[in-house]
């Protein structure tokens, strides 16, 4: 079975300050993993993903995140964030060992960058 | 290429009514999702579409709902006898076979806007 947790419901932060976004796994085989972001009343827009390879993987907007495979973790980061970046951030994950395309999603994490 | 299409963006239906969604998937997207989403929650799988073949479905689709994709290219999610609990957003999203790591290859599902149903 495959699994993700997004601890935080919400995360706030600055505006120009570094913003990161916790996301742990859980698989049986190797992981897909993916980062989207959704704005009000819109559908979810992709935003990175890894699959090989870097463990440090950049994306859209200049948001990146980091695979951790002792920690089970993908956690998105982005340098300095913007007010412009407030939105729900999904993580998702497909295991490759069980055969399925079906990513699961996470629950989700309001993201607020405070002017 | 414009993306994954979903129509109708909102539909308000009376409890007992039947509803019909269509998402058109990206046109070189052999693979399509559909997913619902409730407010506070992240996207639940409901089923998975190769060509025309539907391979998966999930528990949450009761035997109320029903999807197609007749010839492999768009697909309809039709919802009878709605309940309350049938509002949220319906999302479509579609991926390709291919492998490899660019933007539009396999492994990435990209989602339309969402069909938002309100049942009263």
């Amino acid at each position: 079975a495959q699994s993700v947790a997004q601890p935080e419901d919400q995360v706030n932060v600055a505006e120009g300050n570094p913003l990161t976004v916790k996301c742990t796994y859980s698989v049986s085989g190797n992981p897909y993993l993916f980062w989207y972001v959704q704005y009000p009343n819109r559908g979810l827009q992709f935003l990175l993903k890894y699959i090989t390879g870097d463990n440090l993987v950049k994306g859209s907007y200049g948001f990146e995140a980091e695979f951790n495979k002792s920690q089970t973790s993908f956690h998105l980061k982005k340098p300095s964030a913007l007010v412009s970046d407030s939105a729900l951030y999904f993580c998702a994950v497909r295991d490759l060992s069980g055969g399925s395309y079906i990513p699961t999603f996470g629950r989700g994490t309001s993201l607020i960058v405070h002017p | 290429d414009t993306g994954v299409s979903q129509n109708p963006r909102h539909k308000i239906t009376k409890r007992g009514q039947n509803v019909t969604f269509r998402c058109d998937p990206i046109s070189e997207h052999n693979r399509l999702y559909w997913y619902r989403q409730t407010l506070g929650q992240g996207p639940e799988f409901l089923t998975y579409f190769q060509n025309e073949a539907q391979l998966e479905k999930s528990r949450l689709l009761s035997d109320r709902f029903s999807a197609e994709r007749p010839k492999g290219s768009f697909s309809t999610l039709e919802i009878q006898r709605t309940e309350q609990g049938d509002s949220a957003m319906y999302l479509c999203a579609s991926s390709s076979v291919g492998t490899g790591n660019t933007f539009r290859s396999g492994n990435t599902i990209y989602f339309g806007e969402g069909s938002w149903l309100t049942v009263v």
